[in-house]
């Protein structure tokens, strides 16, 4: 069976640190990857989505970066975070041959930046 | 301009009643319309997925009804169970945009023992 490792569960981060996520899905070959943020009643915002290794989609112009190094591995990465950069990071993946197919979602890693 | 709309305010039912949630979008013509379970702290989990063409969709006690001419989702729990209080968001597949789900905000559900 699928499952996605994303880690770490929780981090806190001066300003102006650098910051690297990482999710990695099992049981499964060339998925869709994307990372989403979730913030208070704001909903899910798509960040960045990948249909293939190196391929990277932005979303939402920021100071984030993700890069997808193999087919299996996606990083979210910052060079140096902003306060607003806070907020609840979700990495999800769903099978890559058809639209619309549900996305199964990591656990998150919940972010604040003091 | 397009939105998707679910039921803002929390949702209070008692054990063993139907729970109904909502999900309205106005100017989409979704091929398909998901819905997700969400814990606190954990990430959204998939439970039913309903296409355009289909009226009703069922699993064990969920159900989902898709109304294209009333551009409206209903996701029903019957029987439902104090271990059924979480967060339900509705997400909409519409092939013209881009090929992305589009997410309501969520409804939260309050199922009282």
């Amino acid at each position: 069976s699928q499952t996605i490792h994303q880690w770490p569960a929780t981090l806190v981060q001066p300003v102006g640190s650098p910051l690297s996520l990482e999710c990695t899905v099992e049981g499964t070959s060339n998925p869709n990857l994307y990372w989403y943020r979730q913030a208070a009643g704001r909903g899910l915002q798509l960040l960045f989505y990948s249909v293939g290794i190196g391929q990277i989609s932005s979303e939402v112009p920021q100071n984030l970066s993700a890069s997808r190094p193999q087919d299996r591995q996606f990083i979210l990465s910052s060079k140096k975070l902003l306060l607003s950069d806070s907020g609840f990071y979700l990495c999800a993946w769903s099978p890559g041959h058809a639209g619309g197919s549900p996305l199964h979602f990591g656990n998150g890693t919940r972010l604040t930046v003091t | 301009s397009q939105k998707i709309e679910q039921n803002s305010e929390a949702l209070n039912i008692q054990e063993g009643k139907t729970a109904t949630l909502t999900c309205n979008y106005t100017n989409y013509s979704p091929a398909y319309l998901q819905w997700y379970r969400q814990d606190p702290g954990r990430g959204p989990v998939f439970l039913l997925l309903i296409r355009e063409n289909e009226k009703e969709k069922r699993k064990e006690r969920l159900k989902v009804t898709f109304d294209t001419t009333l551009k409206q989702s209903l996701f029903h729990i019957t029987a439902s169970q104090p271990a059924d209080s979480a967060t339900y968001l509705c997400a909409l597949y519409n092939a013209g945009n881009n090929r992305k789900l589009i997410w309501g905000l969520g409804t939260s559900l309050a199922v009282n023992p």
